[in-house]
């Protein structure tokens, strides 16, 4: 069954301390990519990847790090740096090249609270 | 990166057609046009993507005009279940590109 994973659904940690969200995939796409959104808000790109060992900023980098080992995963860390941490985060993927539509595919989203 | 403008909100009726535009008048040659869904607490999902012209699936068709800058949405006899933010995006054809979602058109049907 192919898909996205993200786990946890929901986490909680206190201020200050680093966090990991993880983000699979069994598709075997290239491009990945992590996004955060607030409430009643659209969705603002952090990182995304093209292809394994490699990642670009995005729009709101600060405060956030991933890294790209593996072609099936992404994980983010949200570092003590990021002002305000709390938030939906979805990660995405994306196939390469010519594959009939080229769209996202999303994860479930982890909901982080940071006290 | 194109820009996309679309209304913040919108309300409808069941069993009405519902039509939402987005604007990207910066729209480059390669940029094809992507729409979303998005329910609450879950990530997007894609309805349909286009190039020019007219695109129809068993969900939703896209207008394009000749100018491509502009697009529209068209939802056939919606229901409540069709509440949702609608997101539409203009992105290159190519895996090595930023994909940027606007704030969407938040949707309410009403019985």
């Amino acid at each position: 069954d192919g898909g996205i994973t993200q786990s946890p659904k929901y986490l909680f940690r206190k201020e200050g301390q680093n966090v990991t969200l993880s983000c699979e995939q069994n598709l075997n796409h290239d491009a990945m990519y992590w996004y955060r959104q607030d409430p009643g808000q659209g969705l603002r790109l952090i990182y995304y990847s093209q292809i394994v060992n490699d990642f670009q900023k995005g729009d709101i980098a600060e405060g956030y790090s991933v890294s790209r080992e593996k072609k099936e995963s992404f994980p983010l860390t949200v570092t003590s740096a990021q002002k305000n941490p709390t938030a939906f985060y979805l990660c995405a993927s994306r196939p390469r090249g010519r594959t009939g539509t080229y769209e996202q595919y999303f994860g479930p989203g982890t909901r982080l609270t940071v006290t | 990166l194109a820009k996309t403008t679309q209304p913040i909100s919108m309300d409808s009726y069941e069993g009405q057609e519902v039509n939402i535009t987005c604007s990207h008048n910066n729209i480059a040659t390669n940029d094809y046009i992507t729409w979303y869904q998005q329910f609450p607490s879950q990530g997007p999902r894609f309805i349909i993507q286009g190039y020019k012209t007219k695109v129809t699936n068993e969900v939703a068709s896209l207008f394009i005009p000749a100018d491509r800058k502009s697009s529209t949405l068209s939802l056939p006899r919606v229901s409540l279940s069709d509440t949702a933010v609608y997101y539409c995006l203009v992105a290159p054809y190519s895996s090595a590109s930023k994909i940027i979602f606007g704030s969407g058109t938040r949707l309410s049907i009403r019985p």
